[in-house]
């Protein structure tokens, strides 16, 4: 019974194509995320969603749009393949434990998608 | 500009010891740091976390130490055991905010 899943869990593409990940948590969270992590193995956050509404927007090149279809799904779709675009993706999610808006909450996270761009 | 490091890439602890992994950061400002622990080809997983106003967090065999005038802090694991061979990550928010800033990584490998 996965609580974060993604699909899917590889994904190789020629560039210039047009690309989505899909991301469905079963927790019941509020806030969603995705993570990128490059070849240096940083994982870096692109975006947050809470309750479908965009919270958190990284320099991410606008060719990434994030979708949010309701609370439970947060899909990245990628338009124009670029090289650089090779990495593993997480999607994430929390849930702020009182309502405070002041969070120190845990992230879930997904299995990832390795996403290569050839 | 890398607001949390993890300097060492790699770590081989023999089973039944200590294992101390480490991490530095330079933002004033994180008020709040988590460890999680990444097998391959699985998401990371939250491991024990520690806010600012405290300088060490246990559970279980594991424990955080923060010394916050070093910007720095420390997963100690005790025993260690061969299941604790994963990817260590260190991260950190400031203010409560959703934003984790990780660190590139630690590979913990416990040898029998």
């Amino acid at each position: 019974d996965t609580a974060v899943s993604q699909t899917p869990k590889y994904l190789v593409t020629q560039m210039g194509n047009d690309k989505s990940i899909k991301c469905e948590q079963n927790l019941g969270h509020d806030t969603m995320y995705w993570y990128k992590q490059d070849s240096k193995k940083f994982l870096k956050i692109m975006f947050s969603y809470n309750n479908k509404e965009l919270i958190i927007n990284e320099t991410v090149p606008n060719r990434f749009s994030p979708k949010s279809p309701d609370k439970a799904h947060l899909n990245l779709h990628i338009n124009s393949l670029e090289l650089g675009d090779s990495a593993v993706y997480f999607c994430a999610s929390s849930q702020d434990p009182n309502g405070s808006g002041r969070r120190t909450d845990t992230q879930y996270f997904g299995p990832g998608t390795r996403l290569t761009v050839l | 500009d890398q607001q949390v490091k993890q300097n060492s890439p790699s770590l081989s602890v023999q089973e039944g010891r200590i294992s101390i992994l480490n991490c530095d950061y330079t933002n004033s400002m994180f008020d709040y740091f988590l460890w999680y622990k990444k097998y391959p080809a699985e998401g990371p997983t939250f491991l024990i976390s520690i806010s600012s106003i405290k300088d060490k967090n246990e559970d279980g065999r594991f424990t955080v130490f923060l010394n916050k005038s070093a910007k720095h802090l420390s997963l100690h694991i005790v025993p260690s055991q061969p299941g604790d061979s994963a990817v260590y990550f260190c991260a950190a928010s400031e203010g409560g905010a959703q934003k984790l800033v990780f660190g590139q990584g630690t590979r913990l490998t416990i040898n029998p």
